[in-house]
């Protein structure tokens, strides 16, 4: 099993650019998240999804949206980069169980310029 | 005050050293409790989960105190392989969105 694979592992962006962060996995799990985490800072939730179909908002997810239309795949799309959005994203997933433990992906680090 | 604090370090100790970080949080009604650990430019790993009743898992132990609301992780006999930045994580209750992972504490272990 690959895991959480995501990809490109480093971009860089101009101000108002679009571009679309993608996020497989490969252990058939329900549950998976799309993170932030700036330097010094914990991870901050952007948006989450409990299956195909289905996503839902987190702690910080202006200027963000996701998508979910299979199980496997969890693309995270910036519609107009802005230099608050420098970061590095983790997308991560797991099942639906009381203990809940999610597996990262190896991050995208991104700047905006 | 923040959800999950954690003091941010960084720790330097010597190769052998014990070294405890703790972790407060603020949410009385969280349900379960996790230290992950993230080497520096990598991605978040599991490394336990706290019980109630505190546990261990080689030369780490973890306790929870519940009444406190405080989560402490003990590393004995440091190694130079445990550099690292660990991260208490809160779940708020069941469902991974109300997962809360604090900002970390960096570990130096020196030779």
């Amino acid at each position: 099993n690959a895991g959480v694979t995501q990809t490109p592992k480093f971009r860089i962006l101009k101000i108002g650019q679009s571009m679309t962060l993608q996020c497989t996995q490969d252990m058939n799990h329900n549950y998976m998240y799309w993170y932030r985490q700036d330097p010094g800072m914990g991870l901050k939730l952007i948006y989450y999804s409990v299956g195909a179909g289905i996503t839902d908002k987190g702690e910080v997810p202006n200027g963000y949206n996701v998508s979910r239309s299979t199980t496997e795949d969890f693309p995270l799309r910036l519609e107009l980069a802005a230099p608050s959005q420098t970061s590095v994203y983790f997308c991560a997933s797991s099942y639906p169980t009381e203990k809940e433990t999610q597996y990262f992906g190896p991050g995208t680090r991104l700047l905006v310029l | 005050r923040k959800e999950v604090e954690q003091d941010p370090g960084p720790f330097n100790v010597p190769e052998g050293a014990t070294v405890a970080f703790n972790c407060t949080y603020s949410n009385s009604a969280s349900q379960s409790f996790f230290w992950y650990r993230q080497d520096c430019r990598k991605e978040p790993k599991l490394l336990m989960s706290v019980y109630s009743s505190g546990n261990e898992d080689g030369r780490f132990t973890a306790q929870l105190n519940r009444a406190s609301q405080y989560i402490s992780l003990l590393i004995r006999d440091s190694k130079l392989s445990d550099s690292a930045t660990y991260l208490c994580v809160v779940n708020k209750g069941t469902g991974g969105f109300k997962t809360i992972f604090g900002a970390g504490t960096r570990l130096f272990v020196k030779a």
